[in-house]
């Protein structure tokens, strides 16, 4: 199984900030990677897909990159609605799996 | 537009079994694949397994072989996951979500509003 794993576990930052997760994999997982957002009491939303291209209706301030087992998202200036948790999936091979999470807090 | 709808929260005490039912809209059932997600309170996202809905094939995360089952019923446009032996380590919200494809890569990305399932003595 690839294990996902994200840091840190907690990012403290001001809007107008920019936010740079990591996502770690076991093992090589090419591109075959997302990222998802889940606000407090929502269901999760595709952010990035294959690493590095924004889902529909993503804004320009999600940016993704990396391959192989290195893998960041980069929020470049945080806006209030930002504030969430963000995981990463990989679908590279079965079993899919998700990382434990970072979650972004306002300072 | 696309809709997937779940079943109500549940109550079930240990050892019992559970059957969480995704129906959906919008699009035509077999064309697109649905995984199954689940969220323990405050906890990660978690992924259970998938189900190719158009010819029934399934692939369930290990740590849930043996204890869960995946359907559908193409005639209803829904889908099914029956999770039996529950404890209370089983208690979270359990999502369904429909893939969508960028270039020949499948990711969820419809997700149902999800099932509270409560497991308790």
């Amino acid at each position: 199984e690839v294990v996902l794993t994200q840091s840190p576990a907690t990012l403290s930052l001001s809007p107008g900030e920019r936010a740079t997760l990591s996502c770690r994999a076991s093992q090589s997982i090419s591109d075959n990677l997302a990222w998802y957002q889940q606000q407090l009491g929502q269901i999760p939303r595709l952010l990035i897909y294959t690493a590095s291209n924004r889902a529909p209706g993503i804004p320009a301030r999600f940016s993704g990159s990396g391959s192989g087992t290195d893998f960041t998202l980069t929020i470049s200036s945080l806006e209030p609605e930002d504030f969430a948790v963000y995981y990463c999936h990989q679908r590279y091979s079965w079993p899919n799996t998700f990382g434990q999470g970072t979650k972004v807090e306002m300072k | 537009q696309v809709q997937l709808l779940q079943s109500g929260a549940e109550v079930k005490k240990p050892g019992a079994s559970v059957k969480v039912s995704c129906k959906t809209s919008g699009y035509t059932f077999i064309d697109w694949n649905l995984h199954w997600v689940r969220q323990a309170p405050g906890q990660r996202l978690e992924w259970m397994g998938w189900i190719n809905v158009g010819n029934g094939d399934t692939k369930y995360s290990q740590r849930f072989q043996g204890r869960v089952t995946f359907t559908r019923d193409t005639s209803a446009s829904a889908a099914y996951m029956e999770l039996s032996s529950l404890r209370s380590e089983d208690t979270a919200i359990y999502y369904c979500a429909r893939e969508i494809s960028f270039s020949g890569y499948y990711y969820p990305f419809y997700w149902g509003q999800g099932t509270l399932v409560t497991v308790t003595t």
